[in-house]
Formats: C-alpha cells, structure tokens, sequence
C-alpha cells in the first residue's frame, strides 16, 4: 500500500515569492491534516479536513496560507506572500475515519521543507 | 492552556535501557500516543495508551497514569538505530491532537 505522497520534497523560494505544496493522502483516509514543523518542535496544525470539508482551520494564517481539497482526495497548501518565517518542513498526514472514530495514529508523508531566503 | 512537556534531550549507551517521560496538561483526554522521528523524517507512530498501565510492544513500552497526567517511554537493549526524536502527544476533548516539543535521543556506542 502506497503511503503518504508530498512535492515537492524541497523548495527554494525569495521573500515574497509564492508557494505551494502537493499531498495525495493513503486511500480511502478520510481525514487529511497539514502540519508546520520547525527544527526541534512537534508539528503544529495548520488545517484539518474531512473528506473535502475544512473542519478545523483555526491556526490557519488566512492572509498568507490557503488550502483545498478537491473530491476528498489531494489537497494543496499554498502560501503566498511566502515569508522569512515561513521557513519550516510542511507535513501531510491522514488517517481513516472521522473525528468520533480517530484512533490517533497519523500516517505523515516525507514532508516539504521550505527555505525562504 | 494546553501543555505538554518532555525533556529536550537524552543521551543513553548502546545496549542499555532509557525511559523518556511526558507529562501533559490538557483539555480533555482521549488517549496520549508516542512518535518516533529521525532527522529529516517523517513521525512514525509508535504507541497509544488510552488506561493507566503498562503497554508494552517488543523492545519499546508506553506507561500511562491519567491521575498525574504523566507517561513514560521505556526503550530497552537499545540500539544505534534508535537515535531519533520521540514525540509524545495527547488526544483533548475535542479529538485534536496536541504534540510535545519532542525528546532528541542520542545513543552513544
């Protein structure tokens, strides 16, 4: 079974440049999630979605972040204008079920590393 | 607010056994699970608690008690390949999971 897939795996942008990351979550996961991960932290929510419907989007900084899930199946984060701060590793995790069904355990892919220079 | 705190780094030598400890305040709790990471990796999952009590799973065990908000992760004969982070994180009331600053675990030969 294949697992999480992300692109790209590293990406290079200028302050002010745009950005945006690919997920294709395992099949059938219902639920997708977008992780933050600075060096030496735990990831940090950026969005959780339900099939195609963003349930959880509080920590989302909406004046440079969006994100969509077409048909329940890939979701794209984009980021634009990309900023300094911005530098961190991206994480897609998903997990089967819904909120009342989690189990807990997240199937992360590799993670898209962002430098903003 | 929500907190969960782990030491930051441990250094252990190979063979030996190293218990890495969580303690978590939360809103809520549904369970605290245990992630391993090496560096430039992706979290893989390693083990869930849900009761008080001793999980244990091969080399790696997981200890829960709910009443200190406290749990542990006890490696043991370990190995070189175990030099990772170890994330510990808590499932609150609301199904979120909120995720430890991670433990980084050094083995030495």
């Amino acid at each position: 079974e294949a697992g999480v897939v992300q692109s790209p795996r590293y990406k290079i942008i200028e302050k002010k440049q745009p950005v945006a990351f690919w997920c294709n979550p395992i099949s059938g996961h219902n639920t997708l999630y977008w992780y933050l991960q600075n060096l030496g932290q735990g990831p940090e929510l950026l969005i959780r979605y339900e099939n195609e419907e963003a349930v959880d989007e509080s920590q989302l900084p909406k004046d440079q972040f969006s994100a969509e899930r077409l048909k329940g199946v890939d979701s794209t984060l984009k980021i634009q204008p990309g900023e300094l701060g911005d530098s961190a590793v991206y994480l897609c995790a998903s997990s089967p079920g819904g909120t009342g069904r989690f189990t807990g355990e997240l199937f992360f892919g590799e993670g898209s590393r962002l430098t903003v220079l | 607010g929500q907190n969960i705190d782990q030491p930051t780094e441990m250094t252990a030598t190979e063979g030996a056994i190293v218990q890495i400890n969580c303690t978590y305040q939360t809103s809520g709790f549904n369970g605290l699970f245990w992630y391993q990471q090496h560096a430039g990796e992706a979290p893989t999952f390693l083990s869930y608690n849900v009761l008080d009590g001793l999980e244990e799973k091969g080399r790696f065990s997981s200890f829960l008690s709910r009443s200190k908000g406290y749990s542990y992760l006890l490696l043991k004969e370990l190995q070189m390949k175990d030099s990772a982070s170890y994330l510990c994180a808590v499932k609150d009331s609301n199904y979120q999971l909120i995720w430890g600053a991670g433990t980084k675990l050094i083995i030495k030969p």
